[in-house]
């Protein structure tokens, strides 16, 4: 079974400021899709950005971004100029091409600093 | 276009009894999958529903079963509960045949089980 990692448990930055939450995978298969979701105390997981494999272009949505390395295995999301609403949990996600299932990693809490 | 919604909020159950879990998956979408969060981990699959059949299933025992109804909405339940059932239950809706199927969740129900 497909594996994703995400070994920051807690991440925290100055409002305004540049953070980047990391994520690993592993799997055998080339065309896979890679998620960031985010998940605010009122629960409900949002999706913020999305990554096909077959995309050498990496996602961007706003002021979130990705750095997508598929040779690594690395999935990357980076937020800039980070407001107090980006405060929440954020997991990383994996469903492969051909399947209905998704993985997630044990996610990254992230505290913004005013 | 209305989201996904979730029926109860909260739940409380003893030991050994069967619970319902209710989901209305997001208009137009014609999947849904459930989800099982512990406290301070990712979701973890359950199973999905599609065209009222189970469409995949994740490392759960058969006392975890569903339906999916003519409207795309779904049930989870849950016989004979056990203490580790307490967790918050995710429904997440998708819309088959689309390229990513991106899932779109509910808030969740919070299952406690004494």
């Amino acid at each position: 079974a497909q594996t994703v990692t995400q070994s920051q448990p807690e991440m925290s930055v100055q409002e305004a400021e540049t953070v980047t939450l990391s994520c690993t995978y592993d799997t055998s298969e080339s065309d896979y899709y890679l998620f960031w979701y985010k998940q605010p105390p009122s629960r409900q997981m949002i999706l913020v950005i999305r990554q096909e494999a077959y995309k050498q272009q990496n996602a961007t949505e706003n002021r979130f971004s990705v750095n997508f390395q598929k040779a690594a295995k690395s999935f990357s999301l980076k937020i800039s100029d980070s407001q107090l609403g980006d405060a929440a949990m954020y997991f990383c996600a994996y469903r492969s091409a051909a399947g209905n299932q998704f993985y997630f990693g044990t996610g990254t809490s992230l505290t913004v600093i005013p | 276009e209305t989201g996904v919604t979730q029926s109860p909020t909260h739940l409380i159950k003893t030991r050994g009894q069967q619970v319902t879990l209710r989901c209305s998956s997001q208009s137009g979408h014609n999947t849904v999958s459930w989800y099982q969060q512990a406290l301070g981990q990712g979701p973890q699959f359950i199973f999905q529903y599609y065209r009222e059949e189970e469409n995949g299933r994740g490392n759960f025992p058969p006392r975890f079963s569903g339906l999916q109804f003519p409207n795309y909405s779904s049930e989870l339940n849950v016989n004979a509960l056990e203490l580790d059932d307490s967790a918050l239950y995710l429904c997440a809706s998708s819309l088959a045949g689309a390229v990513v199927r991106e899932q779109y969740f509910g808030p969740g129900t919070r299952l406690t089980v004494t």
